[in-house]
């Protein structure tokens, strides 16, 4: 069963950019899809994008468009979620999620089995 | 894109009692919605998956139904443990929403 390790608490300007890693072990990395879902304090749960590392094509929700890049490396079985022009309403819980992809079906079809623990980026000047 | 509009946003029950959350979506999604349970300071979790499927290790006292537009998951006797937010989200077309979630609270 694979287990995702995110990176630790950022603090960021506004302004600037934040990159957050989802560290895979055990399980077939390439074959999952992983997903980046956030959750603002008090808020409910955000779907960012997602991506299947051996298709190495993201799909990121609208909202974030030009703003946010979801990207794996193979080699480390690692995922990444940059996202630029960060503003106050960035701040959140970041979480990566993974799942089997769906063959016949649409890819993310069996839902978000696997949660890393959650990155906190704060965002402030 | 695909909206979920979940009901009650709210819940307020007891130990044993059963309960019903509804998450209707905006347009068909098939069987392609997943249910999740998020107790504070914690990552969600999978219950229920392709909207009637019970994940692994999950308690079959959890079970959900629907599809098209409208889904339920329902709680046959709840137990102390249960007491959390739960979201629905679909999974038929990206983005990849979610409901807005529903707390659920002793009474």
């Amino acid at each position: 069963q694979v287990q995702l390790v995110q990176s630790g608490a950022e603090v960021k300007k506004p302004g600037s950019s934040v990159k957050v890693s989802c560290k895979a072990s055990g399980g077939t990395f390439s074959s999952y899809v992983i997903n980046w879902v956030r959750q603002a304090p008090g808020q409910g749960l955000e779907w960012m994008g997602g991506i299947i590392p051996v298709f190495d094509t993201a799909n990121n929700a609208q909202k974030f468009q030009g703003r946010v890049m979801i990207t794996t490396d193979e080699s480390t079985r690692t995922a990444y979620m940059e996202l630029s022009s960060l503003r106050s309403e960035d701040t959140a819980m970041y979480y990566c999620a993974c799942g089997l992809p769906m063959i016949r079906g649409p890819p993310g079809g069996y839902g978000m089995d696997v949660w890393g623990q959650g990155t906190t980026v704060t965002v402030s000047s | 894109d695909i909206q979920l509009t979940q009901s009650p946003s709210f819940l307020s029950a007891s130990v044993g009692d059963r309960v019903t959350i509804t998450c209707r979506a905006s347009q068909d999604i098939s069987s392609y919605l997943a249910w999740y349970q998020q107790k504070p300071g914690k990552a969600p979790k999978l219950l229920i998956y392709v909207a009637s499927t019970l994940q692994s290790g999950v308690p079959s006292r959890f079970s959900g139904s629907g599809s098209g537009t409208e889904f339920t998951l329902t709680i046959s006797s709840l137990q102390p443990e249960d007491f959390a937010t739960y979201y629905c989200q679909q999974l038929n077309s990206y983005p990849y929403s979610f409901g807005q979630g529903t707390k659920l609270e002793i009474k």
